[in-house]
């Protein structure tokens, strides 16, 4: 049961375009998006996140929007630098004895060339 | 900056053995999460605790695991009787009070735990 998805296993960019990276969720319950990179041999490292009374969050070259209509979400990086290539999880949380406990979609692999 | 830590970076353990993994999470921080991800496959949520006990846990969780806090810096892993299907990736996180940007998790650099 993904309750979060991540299509797209992975995705191939050059410097300096922009990336976007999507995710899909179908409970309706979730009211705050995360996103997070991980790198080999680390843990996920925390991006950026959204909550569901918001449409867009901007951090730096990081842009997250939530189309709550349709259960989607996106990240945009731009520009791209190739320190960017990673995956990138998607999670989405619904309040549950206040610890947000988080589902994650499967990860997209970024790689971004120089 | 304050980091989650863990150790063993690498467990390598017969099936049937026990196994502790160990963590120390952001001190501040008052939520504290394991979970793993099985290699190639997704990041899933074993157990959270809060106030020293376990406030969720997933179906993954049963009797052979069990977390505690045996100290106010450590919370530990324990899986009492491995099995070749624990091999994984655990991750350790934790996260603030619950309010605002508190809610982000923030994880370990994980413990590989290979099952032979």
């Amino acid at each position: 049961d993904q309750q979060v998805k991540q299509n797209s296993p992975s995705l191939s960019v050059q410097e300096g375009r922009i990336s976007i990276l999507n995710c899909d969720y179908t409970n309706s319950m979730f009211d705050y998006f995360l996103w997070y990179k991980k790198y080999p041999a680390e843990g996920p490292t925390f991006l950026i996140s959204i909550s569901s009374i918001k449409d867009k969050n901007e951090d730096g070259r990081f842009t997250v929007f939530l189309n709550k209509s349709a259960k989607h979400l996106s990240l945009h990086i731009v520009p791209s630098q190739p320190g960017d290539s990673a995956v990138y999880f998607c999670a989405a949380s619904a309040r549950t004895g206040g610890s947000y406990i988080p589902t994650f979609g499967r990860g997209t692999s970024l790689i971004v060339h120089p | 900056e304050p980091e989650v830590t863990q150790t063993p970076s690498h467990q390598v353990t017969q099936m049937g053995q026990e196994v502790i993994l160990r963590c120390v999470p952001i001190s501040n921080h008052l939520y504290f999460y394991w979970y793993r991800q099985i290699l190639g496959q997704k990041v899933e949520f074993l157990v959270s605790f809060y106030n020293n006990e376990i406030s969720e846990k997933s179906e993954i969780f049963d009797d052979q695991f069990s977390v505690e806090r045996p100290d106010g810096s450590n919370f530990t892993l324990k899986i009492r009787s491995t099995k070749l299907e624990d091999s994984a990736m655990y991750f350790c996180a934790s996260s603030g009070s619950g309010t605002g940007g508190s809610y982000t998790q923030y994880f370990g650099p994980g413990t590989r735990l290979t099952v032979l």
